[in-house]
């Protein structure tokens, strides 16, 4: 069976300091893996995808995220928070090219002034 | 390139009625998938149809149903409606391998 974990639920960081969001899943197969963020009352937005090429992924707005299959992980990064990044973060896990997604739980991302 | 459309935004119903609630894909797209969410449950799929036929299912009671046009709209219904059945509704659209394309959401509420 698929899962995915959001080891964090809420994290605070400063603007303009570095993000980390970290996930973790279990998949008895090559996965493919995403990174979704929400706006307050908005749909959710692909930020980046994984599907077996490069284990560095770049996405929209700065953010990445690598693969390790080593350690099941695929942690989202952002060298530098601005306020507009606020928002709920999902790691979503499929290893059937996009059927039947898989969500975590979310990561709620605060940026301060 | 026109989203992922979903209609209505909003919705109230009262407990015992049905709803419909609809999405309109990208263009080309042939593959619609249908999420609830949820404060308590987060996101949780209901089911997904492609080329009119549904290929998967989520854990939900008989009164959720879809269907899908051969213009690849969707719709989904929720018959007798309960207070837990308030939830944004989600809907996507995709194409093997890309990942999948949201629309803004319905938001039913059920008082």
């Amino acid at each position: 069976a698929q899962s995915v974990t959001q080891l964090d639920s809420h994290v605070s960081v400063s603007e303009g300091t570095p993000v980390l969001l970290r996930c973790n899943y279990s998949s008895s197969y090559s996965p493919s893996l995403f990174w979704y963020v929400q706006h307050p009352n908005k749909g959710l937005q692909l930020l980046l995808k994984y599907t077996s090429a490069a284990t560095l992924v770049k996405g929209i707005n700065g953010f990445e995220a690598e693969f390790k299959k080593s350690e099941t992980s695929f942690h989202l990064t952002k060298p530098s928070a601005h306020m507009s990044d606020a928002a709920e973060y999902f790691c979503v896990v499929s290893f059937f090219y996009g059927q039947n997604f898989v969500f975590g739980p979310g990561t709620r991302l605060s940026v301060l002034p | 390139k026109a989203g992922v459309t979903q209609t209505p935004r909003y919705l109230i119903k009262t407990r015992g009625q049905q709803v419909t609630l609809s999405c309109s894909p990208i263009s080309g797209h042939r593959s619609v998938s249908w999420y609830q969410q949820t404060p308590g449950q987060g996101l949780q799929f209901l089911f997904e149809y492609f080329s009119e036929t549904q290929r998967n299912k989520g854990n939900f009671p008989g009164r959720f149903s879809g269907r899908q046009f051969s213009n690849s709209r969707s719709e989904m219904n929720v018959s007798t409606l309960e207070l837990g059945d308030s939830a944004l509704y989600l809907c996507a659209s995709g194409l093997m391998g890309y990942g999948y394309t949201f629309g803004s959401g319905t938001r039913l509420t059920v008082v």
